[in-house]
């Protein structure tokens, strides 16, 4: 089955540096790549998706890009704030499918 | 709407009783999921209900039942608990409509102890 792994499993940046969480994946029928931001004793909500027909996807400040041939795709946060942090999970799904599987997630902190 | 809602917030079992955590929705969603979240771990389905009337299992389903009850409520029953099942459990509810994939609502989470 599909297994995603995240990297890195914590990661502290100062106010308005990026920050770049990458997962790879290793179902190569795996077409839905979604990233959830969970902030602390809150339920994860999605923040921004890609499907595999797109490289890459802009939503304000954050981006995500996918690379189908080195099943891998990234997560970009510019301009960090204090209130980016959280913990961020990246999946994956294939078409047809329902089930997601997880990343083992990303610590962010953001210090001011 | 209130979205996603689950029952109870937080419980403490001893080992071997048993209980159900309740799930329901509101957005007519067809996909109902459970997962559970330990440190480290991430979300690991636990079991899913692609439609009213089907359940399947997920990666982690030993230990556990479910039922779709109807289109807008899902429960998740651990029949004789253990301390390996200490965890948050959330569940969630997708659209999903085949062939593509969709958003997943969380509920706000049951954190359980077993002693």
């Amino acid at each position: 089955g599909e297994n995603v792994e995240q990297h890195p499993s914590t990661l502290s940046v100062q106010e308005g540096d990026s920050a770049v969480i990458k997962c790879t994946y290793s179902d190569s029928a795996s077409n839905y790549f979604p990233w959830y931001k969970q902030e602390l004793g809150k339920r994860p909500q999605l923040i921004i998706d890609i499907r595999s027909n797109v490289g890459e996807k802009k939503d304000q400040r954050i981006a995500v890009t996918l690379n189908k041939t080195a099943k891998h795709f990234s997560l970009h946060i510019t301009e960090t704030q204090p209130e980016d942090s959280a913990v961020y999970f990246c999946a994956a799904s294939k078409q047809g499918f329902q089930k997601l599987v997880f990343g083992t997630g990303t610590r962010l902190l953001v210090s001011p | 709407n209130a979205g996603v809602t689950q029952t109870p917030k937080f419980q403490v079992l001893k080992t071997g009783q048993s209980m159900t955590l309740q799930c329901a929705q509101d957005m007519n969603h067809n996909s109902m999921y459970w997962y559970r979240q330990d440190p480290g771990m991430g979300l690991r389905l636990i079991y899913y209900s692609a439609s009213e009337g089907t359940t399947d299992k997920g990666e982690v389903p030993n230990g556990y039942n479910v039922s779709r009850l109807n289109k807008r409520e899902f429960s998740l029953r651990l029949e004789s608990a253990a301390p390996s099942q200490t965890s948050v459990y959330f569940c969630a509810s997708s659209e999903a409509q085949r062939p593509a994939a969709s958003e997943q609502y969380f509920g706000p989470g049951t954190r359980l102890t077993v002693t």
